[in-house]
């Protein structure tokens, strides 16, 4: 196994077009969490699945955006309407139910023009 | 609201040196400390975790010291290494009664080893 794997590395679009993004998270973790990372900040949490049960959302996690995680595997996370203020790293993060221990992705770098 | 204090926000330290980064947390119920390093363009990285129930931490050249009545812990990287330069983020995370686990960043240090 790889580590966390995350799909696209790089998004350039537009203002007001929606974007998705995957994320494939270590095959035996069953949390998955996303996070967002400004330049020069740390990462802030957006939500976190427990297996397909999504289980807690950031207020940061405006009604445009929606993530997913179907069959308890991967997930997505969907911005609609994309804005300038959604230009950021888009982290996605694993982790065994029972263990405080997160493992991250590479990261999504979205930039909307 | 601003649950983890890390400063300083930039360090630069000569190679052999030791790069020392502080963090102070508000939240009481915190009780998992880990340290992340981040290259640019990548994902952070876990270095280093401690739980409260010690003082202090060693893995290899990095060390974490801990003081809960202070709510302060710091990382100390030994004999500093260029390959060492990159952002080093705490974070903090509740570690019990059902917690989701979900991470308090720090803002970040950015730590430069001058061969």
């Amino acid at each position: 196994d790889t580590g966390v794997s995350q799909d696209p590395r790089h998004k350039i679009t537009k203002r007001g077009q929606n974007v998705t993004f995957r994320c494939d998270p270590i095959s035996e973790h069953n949390r998955l969490y996303w996070y967002r990372q400004t330049l020069g900040q740390g990462p802030e949490f957006l939500t976190y699945f427990q297996n397909e049960a999504q289980l807690e959302k950031s207020r940061l996690l405006s009604d445009r955006f929606s993530a997913e995680r179907p069959k308890g595997s991967f997930s997505t996370l969907e911005i609609q309407r994309t804005e300038q203020g959604d230009s950021a790293m888009y982290l996605c993060a694993s982790s065994l139910e029972d263990s405080p221990r997160a493992f991250f992705g590479q990261g999504t770098r979205l930039t909307v023009v | 609201q601003q649950q983890v204090k890390q400063s300083p926000q930039s360090l630069i330290v000569q190679k052999g040196g030791i790069s020392i980064i502080n963090c102070a947390y508000e939240n009481t119920a915190f009780d998992y400390f880990p340290w992340y390093q981040q290259f640019p363009g990548k994902g952070p990285a876990l270095l280093i975790a401690i739980r409260p129930d010690v003082s202090e931490k060693k893995e290899g050249r990095f060390t974490i010291s801990f003081n809960k009545s202070a709510k302060q812990f710091s990382l100390h990287i030994m004999d500093s290494q260029p390959g060492d330069s990159a952002t080093y983020f705490c974070a903090a995370t509740q570690n019990s009664g059902g917690s989701n686990y979900k991470l308090t960043f720090g803002k970040g240090t950015l730590l430069t080893v001058n061969p």
